[in-house]
């Protein structure tokens, strides 16, 4: 079965630490993607990257990096942690251009994220 | 740019109850439109999806959607809604360029009783 796996499920960190978020696919895909959800304002793209060691800007940047140095890993990095950043953070992976694996999204369970 | 306003941000049905969510989005190319659903606790997944061809689609567990391009609407339906369907419901849009880059809305969180 597909599993986008996410390293924590929970995480306290404190104004100004750099925080390390990580999530892992075995499904050999291509595709990797940050999303924040916050309620009422949904799911927001944050970076994505389509192939090892290429990443693109989201809708909201601003205050995150990526870093692909592996197929399967796919990491995002708040370099600074503020409270404005507090919230549940979703990676999501896609599969090759022309499978079925390529239509859809698959998620990993969220790692919500308190920035005190 | 692509956006996707979704109109009930809470819904609440009692069992059988007929469900309809509205989706709305804004783009000016051909696009793909998605709903995602959200159990409680449990990660985002594919409800039904629509690409091209028949506007009205179907997806698991008894729901579907239409397609009416000249609405920009892709609204979601079920006839019956059972307890279980209680979740978090996303509409979603994306412009193929070698994988689905998708735009969200805000999510519907339907509340059902039993």
């Amino acid at each position: 079965d597909v599993k986008v796996t996410q390293s924590s499920r929970y995480l306290v960190k404190r104004t100004g630490e750099k925080v390390f978020l990580e999530c892992v696919q075995d499904m050999d895909h291509e595709n990797m993607f940050w999303y924040r959800q916050d309620p009422g304002l949904g799911l927001r793209l944050i970076y994505f990257s389509y192939d090892v060691k290429m990443k693109e800007k989201g809708d909201i940047p601003e205050g995150y990096s990526v870093s692909r140095e592996k197929k399967e890993r796919f990491s995002l990095i708040l370099e600074s942690a503020s409270t404005n950043q507090t919230s549940m953070y979703l990676c999501a992976s896609s599969g090759t251009a022309g499978s079925s694996a390529n239509e859809k999204l698959f998620f990993g369970s969220g790692t919500q994220l308190s920035v005190l | 740019a692509q956006s996707v306003s979704q109109h009930n941000h809470h819904v609440i049905l009692s069992e059988a109850a007929s469900l309809e969510l509205g989706c709305n989005y804004s783009y000016g190319g051909t696009v793909n439109l998605f709903w995602y659903v959200q159990y409680p606790g449990q990660h985002l997944q594919l409800l039904l999806k629509y690409f091209s061809g028949d506007p009205l689609v179907k997806g698991i567990k008894g729901f579907e959607a239409e397609f009416i391009k000249s609405k920009f609407s892709f609204n979601l339906r079920k006839p019956s809604v059972q307890w279980s369907d209680t979740a978090e419901y996303f509409c979603a849009v994306g412009a193929y360029t070698g994988f689905q880059k998708l735009v969200f809305g805000t999510g519907t969180r339907l509340l059902v009783s039993p």
